[in-house]
């Protein structure tokens, strides 16, 4: 079953533009990753952020995590065409089950 | 070296035929994943092998089996497979089955049953 569900499903914009995705969830978790997926291929991990931090970033990314609304939100600043992907938060399951688990996924599209 | 290769890339079946899927890895990682992914949806977890032993099977059909032979190697071994099985078929792994551990993927396998 899903845990993690992306929002937008789909996210439109210009090269140089920020794209921000929303992804939440159901359970309690130990940490949460997003991860990026060129069309067909295998996935690449992007970063993790634990479950007692807030804030995460990464060159042009940029990672909140609120665990009292169980949601996370990743930023891409100042996008390129090279960004478009697919992106995808994943879950572990807490207490022990450490089942990933990914979301629905938000389909990135950036026109030069 | 932080690869996870996958063969074949691409594998056209019919019903009766039986092949397998392989993945390697040598990061020294000890927990291995399949994953099952539909064309614009998430992947799914099937199994995983923690230290070369299943530790999780997701309810999946017989008509897969996977097979760990060494730390390094995962097998997936397709027997009459069904048209709904066409997908594309990710390995995974990371250090151990803990919490806060990245999973490497694979390019993934195009699977088509027909």
């Amino acid at each position: 079953s899903q845990q993690g569900e992306e929002d937008p499903q789909a996210l439109s914009i210009q090269e140089g533009e920020n794209a921000t995705m929303n992804c939440s969830y159901k359970t309690s978790i130990n940490n949460l990753q997003w991860y990026r997926q060129n069309s067909g291929r295998g996935l690449v991990h992007l970063i993790l952020i634990r479950s007692n931090e807030r804030e995460k970033h990464s060159g042009r990314l940029r990672v909140t995590l609120d665990t009292s609304k169980k949601s996370s939100s990743l930023l891409i600043t100042a996008s390129r065409a090279a960004d478009t992907a697919s992106y995808f938060c994943a879950t572990d399951g807490a207490g022990g089950s450490y089942i990933p688990t990914f979301g629905r996924g938000t389909s990135l599209i950036v026109h030069p | 070296d932080t690869e996870v290769t996958q063969t074949p890339k691409h594998l056209v079946m019919g019903m009766t035929n039986k092949k397998s899927l392989k993945c390697e890895q040598h990061m020294g990682h000890r927990a291995m994943y399949w994953y099952k992914q539909k064309a614009k949806k998430p992947p799914e977890l099937m199994f995983v092998y923690s230290y070369e032993k299943l530790s999780i099977n997701e309810s999946v059909p017989s008509r897969f089996s996977p097979e760990c032979p060494n730390s390094s190697l995962l097998n997936l071994h397709l027997h009459a497979l069904q048209p709904e099985d066409s997908a594309l078929y990710l390995c995974a792994s990371s250090q151990d089955r803990r919490a806060q551990e990245t999973q490497y993927f694979g390019p993934g396998t195009r699977l088509l049953v027909l």
